[in-house]
């Protein structure tokens, strides 16, 4: 079945520092989607990229979605102690309306002050 | 806030019980999707339900069941509980029209099995 995967896994930063999680899928994806989970709570969308190349920014966040459309990166930059949580990208399951997510494992932040 | 609400929010239940969640979706929204949750890992598919059936199903057994009412609200019904179904229950909303549907998910339902 579809696979997506994350790394790393966990991710210390010192605030100020950049971070950026990785995610790849084992099938070619209709769209991507970002999530952010804080510590205790539950998955909150960020965004969703649905073309070749695509590329989109929010404040200091930065995703991009891959040429083949198998993977894409979420990039923040100067890190700041509200970013703490668990990023996830989630892709459409193989097949099916881009509702039914497959989800990557995540990569936890940390942020020391 | 999403609008999606979910009840109860904690619940411990013990090996070979059921249980019943819930879960209210946001308004507008027609379909309805099931998450599980472990510890440290991420929302795993279990099922969704449009226009009151099932929809897709993950790899999960058919212990687990669930319902969606004419105002598209849902249940998730687990039977025989077993100590690895500890985890956080996520219902997720959306509307069903064009496919790169974005999902509103709820607080969740932190389930305990003893």
């Amino acid at each position: 079945g579809q696979q997506v995967m994350q790394i790393p896994q966990y991710q210390h930063v010192q605030e100020g520092e950049d971070f950026t999680t990785y995610c790849n899928s084992s099938t070619t994806l209709s769209n991507i989607q970002w999530y952010k989970q804080r510590p205790g709570g539950h998955p909150v969308f960020l965004i969703q990229l649905v073309k070749s190349g695509e590329v989109k920014k929010q404040k200091r966040l930065t995703f991009q979605f891959g040429e083949a459309k198998k993977n894409s990166s979420l990039h923040i930059t100067a890190t700041q102690t509200t970013d703490v949580g668990t990023y996830f990208c989630a892709g459409p399951g193989h097949g099916s309306s881009g509702s039914r997510l497959t989800f990557g494992e995540g990569t936890q932040l940390t942020v020391n002050p | 806030e999403t609008g999606v609400t979910q009840s109860p929010t904690h619940l411990i239940k013990t090996r070979g019980q059921q249980v019943t969640l819930r879960c209210s979706s946001q308004s507008g929204h027609n379909t309805v999707s099931w998450y599980q949750q472990a510890l440290g890992q991420g929302p795993q598919f279990i099922f969704q339900y449009y226009r009151e059936e099932e929809n897709g199903r993950g790899n999960f057994p058919p212990r687990f069941s669930g319902l969606q009412f004419p105002n598209y609200s849902s249940e998730l019904n687990v039977n025989a509980l077993e100590l690895d179904d500890s985890a956080l229950y996520l219902c997720a909303s959306s509307l069903v029209g064009w496919y790169q549907e974005t999902q509103y998910f709820g607080p969740g339902t932190r389930l305990l099995v003893l």
